[in-house]
């Protein structure tokens, strides 16, 4: 079985510069998460989607931050303006919800530094 | 508003201890709570999940417990080896809306 796909892995961007990143999640999987993760600190939880829905985006900064998931199945998070705090992991993960435990199921993460 | 507490946030132990990772939660209303590891440069890996309803979950040399009523969860993991070097995270799901909140991990180093 396929795992979560992410990319770009590695991204350098300069501070009100714009990116992209995209994830597909493992087939079938009806809930898709986007994760901020700071050096030396647990993800945040940016976005949560069930199918191509919007279950909490509390935390995301809307004013910057934007994210898709289009025919429920991958997902676009896109950040514009970048700010040097936006210098972070985002982990995508998606999990089968009604499945077993719900366990969630994470991508390796694309590595942000905006200079 | 739920919160995760994890301690120690760093542990260097040798090689063969038997060791345990604690990690609290303020909110008991949980749909389950899991234990992941994470690699330098990784993912997160699913390590294990434990229901509401369970007290504990083994698997292999771990073993998870779950005390609902005082919001609490160790890891254990029995016989350590270096290759357990890794951050163990702790995250709950809470009931209606499942939103999964993290710890900030435990970093574990295993000395040979």
């Amino acid at each position: 079985e396929a795992g979560v796909a992410q990319s770009p892995r590695y991204k350098i961007i300069e501070k009100r510069q714009s990116v992209a990143f995209w994830c597909n999640p493992i087939s079938g999987h009806a809930t898709l998460y986007w994760y901020q993760q700071i050096l030396g600190q647990g993800p945040k939880l940016l976005i949560q989607f069930q199918n191509n829905g919007v279950v909490d985006d509390s935390q995301l900064p809307k004013d910057r931050f934007s994210a898709e998931r289009l025919k429920g199945v991958d997902s676009t998070l896109k950040i514009q303006p970048a700010k040097l705090e936006d210098s972070a992991v985002y982990l995508c993960a998606s999990s089968a919800l009604g499945g077993p435990g719900n366990t969630i199921y994470f991508g390796e993460g694309s590595w942000l530094t905006v200079v | 508003k739920q919160e995760v507490t994890q301690i120690p946030a760093a542990l260097s132990v040798p090689e063969g201890e038997n060791l345990v990772l604690n990690c609290s939660f303020t909110d008991s209303a949980i749909y389950n709570l899991q234990w992941f590891r994470q690699d330098p440069g990784k993912g997160l890996t699913s390590l294990l999940l434990i229901q509401s309803s369970q007290r504990e979950q083994t698997s292999g040399r771990l073993n998870a417990s779950l005390d609902k009523s005082s919001g609490r969860s160790t890891l254990y993991i029995a016989a350590s080896q270096p290759g357990d070097s890794a951050t163990y995270l702790c995250a709950v799901t809470n009931t209606g809306g499942f939103k999964t909140i993290f710890g900030a991990g435990t970093r574990l180093f295993v000395k040979a």
